[in-house]
């Protein structure tokens, strides 16, 4: 079974800190995503990578930055937490048409 | 773009009742289908899906047919039970797979013993 496993499963942080969330697949698939997920705004798509060292940007980039520095592990920066980025993350990797989810990380900033 | 529209929660339901949870999009080409479900506590899973016209995702109960003249895939399950409660996500994927999928908004289902 496709396993993808996320570094936190809730996570308190600080306005001004900054955040690591960190995303791990184990089945060598090449494309891996971010996303957010709020009430009533479904899933929102932060970043995605279809290799080691690429990075595009999806619809809410903004207040986000990622690292992919090895094909299993993709990660999500947040370089100066803010209020609004209270939310759940969630990290996904994919062959294909198909994408397995991670359980997700539940990040509050106060 | 292309999107996803399926049809806004909560749907709270009676044990064995009947569910259908509505879905549209609309796209250039010839997307693939998905139907995901999240669990409480839980990230997505797939439930089902459809590659081509009038095929038929089905899983665990649930399915989902592939209407091309209609551009829908709607979700539908005879008889719910309670450990169906989760939240349902409608999305498509264009042919390569190379593009991120795009998804509904979700919709949350209740079902009450």
């Amino acid at each position: 079974d496709v396993k993808v496993t996320q570094s936190s499963r809730y996570l308190v942080k600080r306005t001004g800190e900054k955040v690591f969330l960190e995303c791990v697949q184990d089945m060598d698939h090449e494309n891996m995503f971010w996303y957010r997920q709020d009430p009533g705004l479904g899933l929102r798509l932060i970043y995605f990578s279809y290799d080691v060292k690429m990075k595009e940007k999806g619809d809410i980039p903004e207040g986000y930055s990622v690292s992919r520095e090895k094909k299993e592990r993709f990660s999500l920066i947040l370089e100066s937490a803010s209020t609004n980025q209270t939310s759940m993350y969630l990290c996904a990797s994919s062959f294909v048409l198909e994408q397995f989810f991670g359980p997700g990380t539940r990040l509050t900033v106060l | 773009g292309d999107s996803v529209t399926q049809m806004e929660g909560p749907v709270t339901l009676s044990e064995e009742a009947f569910l259908t949870i509505n879905c549209t999009y609309t796209a250039t080409g010839y997307p693939s289908l998905f139907w995901y479900v999240q669990y409480p506590g839980e990230g997505l899973q797939l439930l089902l899906k459809a590659t081509k016209a009038d095929d038929k995702g089905s899983n665990k109960g649930f399915e989902a047919t592939y209407r091309k003249e209609t551009t829908s895939f709607h979700l539908e399950k005879g008889s719910v039970q309670v450990s169906d409660s989760a939240v349902y996500f409608c999305a498509l994927s264009d042919r390569s797979g190379n593009t991120p999928l795009v998804f509904g908004k979700g919709t949350r289902l209740s079902v009450i013993a």
